[in-house]
């Protein structure tokens, strides 16, 4: 079936660099994707979403890119702290779809 | 901000016991979906409901049902539990199905019930 992968499962990034995490989807008929930020013992939580007639959306300190022509996602994280040390998800899904499909996680660590 | 709230937070029972999940939506939310996430993997869609309609349905087992109340919480009710159904639960909502007319409504997830089995 369709599923939404990411490239990396561990990135490790010194304090106050920018963090450039990756995702791959195979859908194409995916129009909505999310990034999720999941700490230790805690759910998924929400961090900035896009939509398919988007190629770009900043929020407060992270960048998410869309290419829908080589079905890429990317969700940038400028001056990374402590604090941004967890797992992210990418996650998609199909207007009229309404569940999401994971990719395979990304654990952040941040290097003090 | 009200968040997604699950109880109980952790749960153990034995083989072929029975489970109740339950969730409590963000305020003005209609909408609640369930995930199970095993150690280490991504969360899997397991059943969703919109204004207290199943409105679509994952990998969830026939041992499992849930439904959706008029005041929008949910219960996921586990039967003939097995050691493979060990996992993080998680509940999800958001508004409208997940797409209103101003667009895509992101499901907000709760802190999860965490299922050992024994």
């Amino acid at each position: 079936g369709e599923s939404v992968g990411l490239h990396l499962p561990t990135l490790s990034v010194q304090e106050g660099d920018n963090s450039i995490i990756n995702c791959a989807y195979s859908n194409s008929a995916s129009d909505y994707f999310i990034w999720y930020k999941q700490e230790s013992g805690k759910g998924p939580q929400f961090i900035i979403d896009i939509r398919s007639n988007m190629d770009k959306r900043q929020g407060q300190r992270v960048t998410v890119l869309l290419n829908k022509t080589v079905k890429h996602l990317s969700l940038q994280i400028a001056a990374t702290q402590p604090g941004d040390s967890a797992v992210y998800f990418c996650a998609e899904t199909v207007f009229g779809n309404e569940k999401l499909t994971f990719g395979t996680g990304t654990r952040l660590t941040i290097i003090p | 901000a009200a968040g997604v709230i699950q109880s109980p937070r952790h749960l153990i029972k034995e083989k072929r016991e029975t489970a109740t999940l339950k969730c409590y939506p963000i305020p003005r939310h209609d909408t609640v979906y369930w995930y199970q996430q095993g150690p280490g993997q991504d969360p899997q869609f397991l059943i969703s409901f919109y204004e207290k309609m199943q409105s679509d349905k994952g990998s969830i087992p026939d041992r499992f049902s849930a439904q959706q109340f008029s005041d929008y919480h949910s219960e996921l009710n586990m039967s003939s539990l097995e050691l493979g159904d060990s996992a993080l639960y998680f509940c999800a909502s958001s508004l409208g199905g997940g797409y209103t007319p101003i667009g895509n409504q992101p499901q907000h997830f709760g802190d999860g019930t965490r299922l050992s089995i024994l």
